[in-house]
């Protein structure tokens, strides 16, 4: 089975300071990882992915993420927040293991940038 | 080329009436996903399909949930006999078939049962 947690409804950051939304993961194999943003009255846009290789993983508008198997985590940080990032962020993990395409995603995280 | 699209992006239905929402995949992406979104939740899986094969349908609420693809492009999902809990937002997603795990989504159909 595969589960995906977001442990924060909400994260708010002033404009220029760093962010982390944070997410956590239940796999039985290895897993693949994904963010993806969701804007008002839109679909959700890819972010980055992690499936094998280094785990720092750089995506689009300066967001990366690291994967840490230890402590089952796939966080995503961003150096310095921009007011336009506010938006909902969802993670989502597939079990290599499974055998299935489909990922589950978790219930998001809303950020909110100050100016 | 373009991107995910579905229609309508809105429908209100009254109880009982069924609805029929369209997904256009990105051309050439074999795989196509629907998924129910609700109110401050995330994205929950309906059912998949390869091509024109619906290989898992484990997600469909109930039998009044029906979903095609019948030319391996297109697809259409159809809700029979609408209740107020059929209230959500409906994501169609296409990737290509183990060539990039990657899923792009359609901007959504706001369904509202009345």
């Amino acid at each position: 089975a595969q589960s995906v947690a977001q442990p924060e409804d909400q994260v708010n950051v002033a404009e220029g300071n760093p962010l982390t939304v944070k997410c956590t993961y239940s796999v039985s194999g290895n897993p693949y990882l994904f963010w993806y943003v969701q804007y008002p009255n839109r679909g959700l846009q890819f972010l980055l992915k992690y499936i094998t290789g280094d785990n720092l993983v750089k995506g689009s508008y300066g967001f990366e993420a690291e994967f840490n198997k230890s402590q089952t985590s796939f966080h995503l940080k961003k150096p310095s927040a921009l007011v336009s990032d506010s938006a909902l962020y969802f993670c989502a993990v597939r079990d290599i293991a499974g055998g299935s395409y489909i990922p589950t995603f978790g219930r998001g995280t809303s950020l909110i940038v100050h100016p | 080329g373009a991107g995910v699209s579905q229609s309508p992006r809105y429908k209100v239905a009254k109880r009982g009436q069924d609805v029929a929402l369209r997904c256009d995949p990105i051309s050439g992406h074999v795989s196509l996903f629907w998924y129910q979104q609700a109110l401050g939740q995330g994205p929950e899986f309906l059912t998949y399909f390869q091509n024109e094969a619906q290989l898992d349908k484990s997600g469909l609420p109930s039998d009044r949930f029906f979903a095609e693809r019948p030319e391996g492009s297109v697809s259409t999902l159809k809700i029979q006999r609408t209740q107020q809990e059929d209230s959500a937002v409906y994501l169609c997603a296409s990737s290509h078939y183990r060539g990039q795990e990657t899923q792009y989504f359609g901007p959504g159909t706001r369904l509202l049962v009345l």
